[in-house]
């Protein structure tokens, strides 16, 4: 089975510039999950997607960070415009709901954002 | 609340030592699951292990054991004879009823050949 798909690994970018990291979770995954890490530090969630809805997106900082799920299938975090403090490994999961509860969610490698 | 606490930041121990990493938990949920994650150097975060809050039988997976206890909160993560491919960072995290993980901030594992 394919794990969660992530591109790029890694990005270098200057403050205000744009940049979309993409992620194709495992397949039949309905949950997926856009994570910031920041060096030293556990994820923090972004946004999560249930199917191609929107569940949490309270930390995402929408002045700046968009995301969407389409089709339900892959995703796209974009930043515009990126600030210094941003410069993060950004992580995608996907997890699949079975009955009641969920299951474990897989993470993808990662992108990992400088900027400078 | 909900709040995962690793309050070890970095543990270092030579080889075929034993280690126990630490984790305590909080949530007023009755229902919840438990997880570890290994994320080694190459950055990816790998699932180890699930459990949920009915079921506090111990486990242990080849070196690998796990000790819950919902009396003290707690899920601690134990090696046995560590080996330097355990080096990575460690993660506790709790899965919420809206299936988010709150995570702890890690404990960093160094095994010194």
């Amino acid at each position: 089975e394919a794990g969660v798909a992530q591109s790029p690994r890694y990005k270098i970018i200057e403050k205000r510039q744009s940049v979309a990291f993409w992620c194709n979770p495992i397949s039949g995954h309905a949950t997926l999950y856009w994570y910031q890490q920041i060096l030293g530090q556990g994820p923090k969630l972004l946004i999560q997607f249930q199917n191609n809805g929107v569940v949490d997106d309270s930390q995402l900082p929408k002045d700046r960070f968009s995301a969407e799920r389409l089709k339900g299938v892959d995703s796209t975090l974009k930043i515009q415009p990126a600030k210094l403090e941003d410069s993060a490994v950004y992580l995608c999961a996907s997890s699949f709901p079975t009955g009641g509860s969920n299951t474990e969610a897989f993470f993808g490698q990662g992108t990992r954002l400088t900027v400078v | 609340a909900q709040k995962v606490t690793q309050a070890q930041t970095e543990i270092s121990v030579v080889e075929k030592e034993d280690v126990t990493l630490d984790c305590v938990y909080e949530t007023r949920d009755t229902t919840y699951y438990l997880f570890w994650y290994k994320q080694p150097p190459s950055g990816e975060l790998v699932f180890l292990i699930r459990r949920n809050s009915f079921d506090e039988q111990n486990e242990i997976s080849g070196r690998y054991s796990w000790n819950f206890q919902k009396s003290t909160s707690s899920f601690n993560f134990t090696i046995t004879a560590s080996q330097v491919v355990d080096s990575a960072v460690y993660f506790c995290a709790l899965r919420n009823s809206n299936y988010q993980l709150i995570w702890g901030a890690g404990t960093k594992l160094i095994i010194k050949p």
